[in-house]
């Protein structure tokens, strides 16, 4: 099982409120990602990060920013929640040395009324 | 980039018959396609993988074959039972520790 953990699994806010989605993994991975799923099922890519001090934006543009202090945290924050960010958000890491498999969080549910 | 499309994006087969996923993907330089399972309401689990140096892998029930010329590989599910009902992605990589780009997703229902 994936030492990987995501907090809150579901949340529910208002619009214009900050929030800040926790990811935290303790397999010592330097990558991590931060995926959208939609309603479809489809993952985007939002943001990723290299290691510590390391950030930076994925294919689907997103109003969301990230921060990489500790190896071991990757916390996404929406400093304004609106409607249109309501979805599922999964954090992953993997091991930077092989091209292997990613380990995914139980996910974060978001909804923004 | 890279692109991946995966089909069908939903399949319904009878329990006991074989189903099969297909995905194709862009960038000649991937070298590492895992297949995803996710169940509701939790995260995508690994249920298998190969890389572009092997053109078969099987595990148990899950087989999973690599055309490296096509750049199309495949995901076969035998003698599927209820539980193998799931959203199946497919996904590729380049290097290591690059993101893994996912294909859209087919939700698989099994029915007995």
């Amino acid at each position: 099982e994936a030492d990987i953990y995501q907090t809150p699994r579901y949340l529910v806010i208002g619009t214009g409120k900050k929030i800040t989605l926790e990811c935290s993994q303790t397999m010592g991975h330097d990558k991590m990602y931060w995926y959208q799923q939609d309603p479809g099922m489809e993952l985007h890519l939002i943001h990723y990060s290299y290691g510590v001090n390391s950030t930076e934006k994925g294919d689907l543009s997103s109003e969301s920013t990230v921060s990489r202090i500790r190896t071991e945290h990757f916390p996404l924050t929406l400093e304004s929640a609106r409607p249109s960010h309501t979805s599922q958000y999964l954090c992953a890491s993997r091991r930077d040395t092989l091209n292997t498999e990613a380990f995914f969080g139980q996910g974060t549910r978001l909804t923004v009324v | 980039g890279e692109n991946v499309e995966q089909h069908p994006s939903t399949l319904s087969v009878q329990e006991g018959d074989s189903a099969v996923i297909k995905c194709t993907y862009s960038d000649s330089a991937s070298n590492y396609f895992p297949w995803y399972k996710q169940e509701l309401g939790k995260g995508p689990q690994l249920i298998i993988d190969i890389r572009s140096n092997v053109g078969e892998k099987k595990d148990q029930r899950i087989a999973v074959t690599l055309n490296k010329t096509a750049k199309h590989f495949s995901l076969h599910i035998t003698e599927t039972q209820p539980e193998d009902s799931a959203v199946y992605f497919c996904a590729a990589s380049i290097q290591a520790g690059t993101a893994l780009i996912f294909g859209k997703g087919t939700t698989l229902s099994v029915s007995s």
